[in-house]
């Protein structure tokens, strides 16, 4: 088993819905969680980043962490084209080493 | 403040050649790591690096590849003799902590690595 797992879709979605990206884990010791956008033949860019359980909320992006489940989400509002692209859950205990998850393309249809 | 440099973007190498990769971290970051990304996968961590130290290399394949990070100059992985199965996207990250609130890595662009 895999201690991250990432639905890889893809998710297509019409523009303006609201889209949801989510990640299990199996590691308890994850302390600090991670979304980044990456766009194709690009690098990740770091899009939201949490480290308790609850929510952030930073413009379209909501960032949802629930430890007692191991779970965590991305919701994107009036989704848009432009949100086209690969996103990668990521996460970390308290240490340096990023866990990535296999990631989730997402296309937006105008 | 520019990002992470990474380069080159591109890099064909022949099979037993040397590949380099560079990488300059964020103005104020030390502390830098790379990772692989393979076809339809995410990262995978190889190295974690600071100023003239390896500090993590649990990821690095044991042979042929090394990792500095020298007190001038950029990060370079070094690959030596690569096979087919080193074609991958490399990443570098830098941040200005390892541990603690202020550790959020941010990634280069990148070097795709094609072995012929």
């Amino acid at each position: 088993q895999k201690e991250v797992e990432q639905d890889p879709g893809p998710l297509s979605v019409p523009e303006g819905a609201i889209v949801s990206l989510n990640c299990t884990y199996s590691n308890s010791a994850f302390q600090y969680f991670m979304w980044y956008r990456q766009y194709s033949r690009k690098g990740p860019e770091l899009l939201m980043y949490t480290y308790s359980s609850g929510n952030k909320e930073d413009g379209r992006f909501t960032a949802q962490v629930d430890k007692s489940s191991k779970y965590i989400s991305l919701f994107i509002r009036d989704s848009q084209p432009s949100d086209s692209a690969t996103y990668l859950c990521a996460m970390k205990d308290s240490s340096y080493k990023l866990i990535f998850g296999s990631g989730t393309r997402l296309l937006v249809r105008p | 403040n520019a990002g992470v440099m990474q380069n080159p973007r591109h890099l064909v190498r022949r099979r037993g050649q040397e590949a380099r990769l560079r990488c300059s971290p964020m103005k104020g970051h030390s502390h830098v790591y790379w990772y692989r990304q393979l076809p339809e996968e995410g990262l995978k961590f190889m190295v974690y690096l600071q100023k003239e130290n390896i500090i993590d290399e649990s990821g690095m394949p044991k042979e042929r590849f090394s990792a500095e990070f020298p007190k001038e100059g950029p990060s370079i992985l070094r690959i030596q003799q690569v096979v087919r199965g080193d074609s991958a996207a490399y990443f570098c990250a830098s941040s200005t902590e390892s541990t603690g609130p202020n550790t959020e890595a941010f990634f280069g662009q990148g070097t795709r690595l094609t072995v012929v």
